[in-house]
């Protein structure tokens, strides 16, 4: 079965800092998709970013970066000149590919603050 | 606020009663999804509705019981519940079942259970 591991449960960064979320996955499968949800206290979740197991580049979405280390099963969040607005809790999912969404799997998430 | 929508937004509901959750989504998507997020742990899947057919249901217990009349509506009726259901449930959709699409989220209905 597919695990993701969130190990900080809180962060906190200085606004205009950068900070990095760590993620950890545990899957057999050899192609799959790995995300990053927002969720900011409102509660409504919105996607980050989107990582595809089988490119090698890691994707940018502005100022959100990831660190994806396949061989460890790797999948950090880097987010660069941090904003007040990114106060959040922040979960990692992963997901098989060719799958469906059915098997998009949660970590605990990790909850973000920026101080000003 | 994304184009998915839940009503009511909190809702406290004794163990005898019955009372349904309402989603619905303004996306033109196939794909339904009702998650269960309880503190300190990880969002749990519970259903997921392809073009209005149900094609996952993670174990869950009976007295959730959902409901999808088209692809734009999605409900979960409760009946019975225990306290232990009490948490925040999230409606979600997407274009289709497949993970190409990201998951367009509501703003979820917090569940009391007393």
């Amino acid at each position: 079965a597919q695990t993701v591991t969130q190990s900080q449960p809180e962060m906190s960064v200085q606004e205009a800092e950068t900070v990095t979320l760590s993620c950890t996955y545990d899957t057999s499968e050899s192609d799959y998709y790995l995300f990053w949800y927002k969720q900011p206290p409102s509660r409504q979740m919105i996607l980050v970013i989107r990582q595809e197991a089988y490119k090698q580049q890691n994707a940018t979405e502005n100022r959100f970066s990831v660190n994806f280390q396949k061989a460890a099963k790797s999948f950090s969040l880097k987010i660069s000149d941090s904003q007040l607005g990114d106060a959040a809790m922040y979960f990692c999912a992963s997901s098989n590919y060719g799958g469906s969404q059915g098997n998009l799997i949660f970590g605990k998430g990790t909850k973000l603050s920026v101080k000003p | 606020e994304t184009g998915v929508t839940q009503t009511p937004r909190h809702l406290v509901m004794g163990m005898t009663n019955k009372k349904s959750l309402k989603c619905e989504q303004h996306l033109g998507h196939n794909a339904m999804y009702w998650y269960k997020q309880s503190a300190k742990k990880p969002l749990e899947l519970m259903f997921v509705y392809n073009f209005k057919e149900q094609t996952e249901n993670n174990s869950v217990p009976s007295r959730f019981s959902p409901e999808c009349p088209n692809s734009s509506h999605l409900f979960l009726h409760l009946h019975t519940l225990q306290p232990e259901d009490s948490a925040l449930y999230l409606c979600a959709s997407s274009q289709d079942g497949s993970l190409f699409y990201e998951q367009y989220f509501g703003p979820g209905t917090r569940l009391t259970v007393t």
